[in-house]
């Protein structure tokens, strides 16, 4: 199957400011790359993507960002609140990356 | 417009027995897919069904089987469950527009095998 890293796998920020993450993918034919948000105990949920075609979309605080030539994509959020505490997890394929445990501190 | 349904939401079963869950896709959706998500574990795909057979399949035993039916919606199948099977199952369902495979996620089944 697809090998999908995703780096850091934990990560506390300030409420405020700013938390990137990346996601590094192997398969160079790969070109559709989402995010995903998992609280505890409930179901994955779609927070943006993008096509490879794009090399960036953005939706409010929220970013993607894709390098098809290094086959990384990383999500980038600003202005960091509590409620965006989570696991966030890059898709490939049928694959998960293994998961970033964000965490806000107010 | 409602969105991926599953049922039912939890199920507690005995090893060596069987369990059928369900799932409808989201209206407009022809692809369905299923994820085993064991306790701080992330989602781990099953297989996906397309036009009502097995298309993809992941590295899972032939004790998973699943089956979809004419209106999309399909049933994940666990034969002889062990204590490992216990899980969140997640169905997913998909309709490919302009090559965005968007993914919706049920609320998924909690299994618990004793």
């Amino acid at each position: 199957g697809e090998n999908v890293e995703q780096h850091p796998s934990t990560l506390s920020v300030q409420e405020g400011d700013s938390a990137v993450i990346k996601c590094t993918y192997s398969d160079s034919a790969s070109n559709y790359f989402p995010w995903y948000k998992q609280e505890l105990g409930k179901r994955p949920q779609l927070i943006i993507d993008i096509r490879s075609n794009v090399g960036e979309k953005k939706d409010q605080r929220i970013a993607v960002t894709l390098n098809k030539t290094a086959k990384h994509f990383s999500l980038h959020i600003t202005e960091t609140q509590p409620e965006d505490s989570a696991v966030l997890r890059c898709y490939q394929k049928v694959t998960f990356g293994t998961g970033t445990k964000l965490q806000v501190i107010p | 417009d409602a969105g991926v349904t599953q049922s039912p939401t939890h199920l507690i079963k005995t090893r060596g027995q069987q369990v059928t869950l369900r799932c409808s896709p989201k209206s407009g959706h022809d692809t369905v897919s299923w994820y085993q998500q064991a306790l701080g574990q992330g989602p781990q795909f099953i297989f996906q069904y397309y036009e009502e057979e097995e298309r993809q399949r992941g590295n899972f035993p032939d004790r998973f089987s699943g089956h979809q039916f004419p209106n999309y919606s399909s049933e994940l199948n666990v034969n002889a469950l062990l204590l490992g099977d216990s899980a969140l199952y997640l169905c997913a369902s998909t309709r490919v527009d302009r090559g965005l495979k968007t993914q919706y996620f049920g609320p998924g089944t909690r299994l618990l095998v004793l």
